[in-house]
């Protein structure tokens, strides 16, 4: 059964950078239909996607955060780097898999839900 | 980007109510459309993907229809494991995700 697992540093201080690993077991990283994605929640807030990653290296980032963001995989485990911290980043942080389901009726390629996710993980940022 | 509006934000019923959520996107989104379950202080929950497939173990009580740019998730027969709190999620893109606000199913 596949499983994720969100790490990194509980507290972070304005201005530094967050790094964020999540640990992938009982399935394979992999694999070509499946997309990996970190996804964080400010307390009291809804869900807010951050950026999705291939196996390959391709990747994608929500706009709003692009300027910040850059992630990385490798092995079992894929990574996120959040730079230039502030208190609106105080969040949970969540990984999840995107799974692909080809569409054969269009033809038009993959379109990847979320259907694995971590625990998260608290992230606060404050001096 | 695609947006996506949600409706009610909250709303209070009771267990075996028929309940209904609404969510909108901003463009077309075909039938790319998945909904999530969660709880306090849990991770989302997924309850069904392609608008209307229901995930591996979610009861039949939930269902979700729709398609374009509207939507829908019902559940028929509220059971007491049932309040949390409910987002919608357009995938129509690679590029970009992105979820409703969310809407709180509290007791009455």
């Amino acid at each position: 059964q596949l499983q994720l697992q969100e790490s990194g540093p509980g507290l972070v201080k304005p201005s530094e950078t967050l790094s964020l690993t999540c640990t992938v077991s009982g399935g394979s990283i992999s694999s070509s239909s499946h997309l990996w994605g970190w996804i964080r929640q400010p307390p009291g807030k809804g869900l807010e996607w951050i950026g999705t990653i291939s196996y390959s290296g391709s990747t994608s980032y929500n706009p709003s955060l692009e300027s910040r963001v850059t992630m990385s995989i490798d092995a079992n485990q894929f990574s996120l780097k959040l730079t230039s911290l502030n208190a609106a980043d105080t969040a949970v942080y969540f990984c999840a898999r995107h799974f692909g389901v080809y569409d054969f009726w269009s033809d038009s390629g993959f379109y990847y839900y979320m259907d694995v996710w971590g625990k998260g993980t608290t992230v606060t940022v404050s001096s | 980007d695609i947006q996506m509006t949600q409706s009610p934000s909250t709303l209070s019923a009771s267990v075996g109510d028929r309940v209904t959520i609404t969510c909108r996107a901003s463009q077309n989104i075909g039938f790319w459309l998945a909904w999530y379950q969660q709880k306090p202080g849990k991770a989302p929950k997924l309850l069904i993907y392609k608008t209307s497939t229901l995930q591996s173990g979610v009861p039949s009580r939930f269902s979700g229809s729709g398609s374009g740019t509207e939507f829908t998730l019902t559940i028929s027969s509220l059971q007491p494991d049932d309040f949390a709190t409910y987002y919608c999620q357009q995938y129509n893109s690679f590029s970009f995700y992105s979820f409703g606000l969310g809407t709180t199913l509290d007791i009455k």
